[in-house]
């Protein structure tokens, strides 16, 4: 079955410090991927995409993402992290067989310390 | 814009009571979803639409049915609420460019 792990449920962070979430997907076929943030009390809103192209993908806020297809991962990073960055962060994937399906993650919840 | 909207915001049940939740969307888009998140368990999906008049199950459909007679709403019903149904339920719209806009939520508690 189509699955999409991130191993990290929780992160404690401070402020400047870098962040990597990971990302891993189990499908063979050619996917679009996704990571979405849920800031507290809030609906989930699209970080950035990946499609096809440069796989070093850039988002908003200064996160970007890394698809490495060899490894089925597509992790996301910020260099240095903000109290504002403080969210949970999901990853989904879109396999591009003709589905309309999306498979998110588990999430991850992320909270910077200022 | 609005964008996408659900009603209601929250809602308690008893078991065994039903309910419709609405989802609108003012983007024209095609493809509907409904999701529902729990702790630890991310985002399932429960029913989706690719277009008017059409339906599919998901990952979870088990206890829920959907319509979409019009392009812009999609309505999630219960016929007959249990409190493993109690969770935070999302709808999302999307066309074909594959970004998902979701809607605020309902917060849906089963005693």
């Amino acid at each position: 079955a189509q699955s999409v792990s991130q191993h990290n449920h929780h992160v404690i962070l401070s402020e400047a410090a870098s962040l990597e979430l990971g990302c891993n997907y189990s499908y063979g076929g050619t996917v679009n991927l996704f990571w979405y943030v849920q800031y507290p009390g809030q609906h989930l809103q699209l970080l950035l995409k990946y499609f096809s192209g440069d796989p070093l993908v850039k988002g908003i806020k200064g996160f970007e993402a890394e698809f490495i297809k060899s490894k089925f991962s597509f992790n996301l990073r910020k260099p240095s992290v903000q109290w504002s960055d403080t969210a949970e962060y999901f990853c989904a994937v879109n396999p591009t067989s003709g589905t309309y399906k999306y498979i998110f993650g588990t999430g991850t919840r992320l909270k910077v310390l200022a | 814009n609005a964008g996408v909207t659900q009603t209601p915001k929250f809602r308690v049940l008893k078991t065994g009571q039903s309910m419709t939740l609405l989802c609108a969307q003012d983007m024209n888009h095609e493809y509907m979803y409904w999701y529902r998140q729990d702790p630890g368990m991310g985002l399932r999906l429960i029913h989706y639409s690719v277009g008017e008049g059409t339906t599919a199950k998901g990952e979870v459909p088990d206890g829920y049915n959907v319509s979409r007679l019009k392009k812009q709403n999609f309505l999630l019903g219960l016929e007959s609420a249990a409190p493993s149904q109690t969770s935070v339920y999302f709808c999302a719209s999307s066309s074909a460019s594959g970004i998902q806009y979701f809607g605020a939520g309902t917060r849906l508690s089963v005693l």
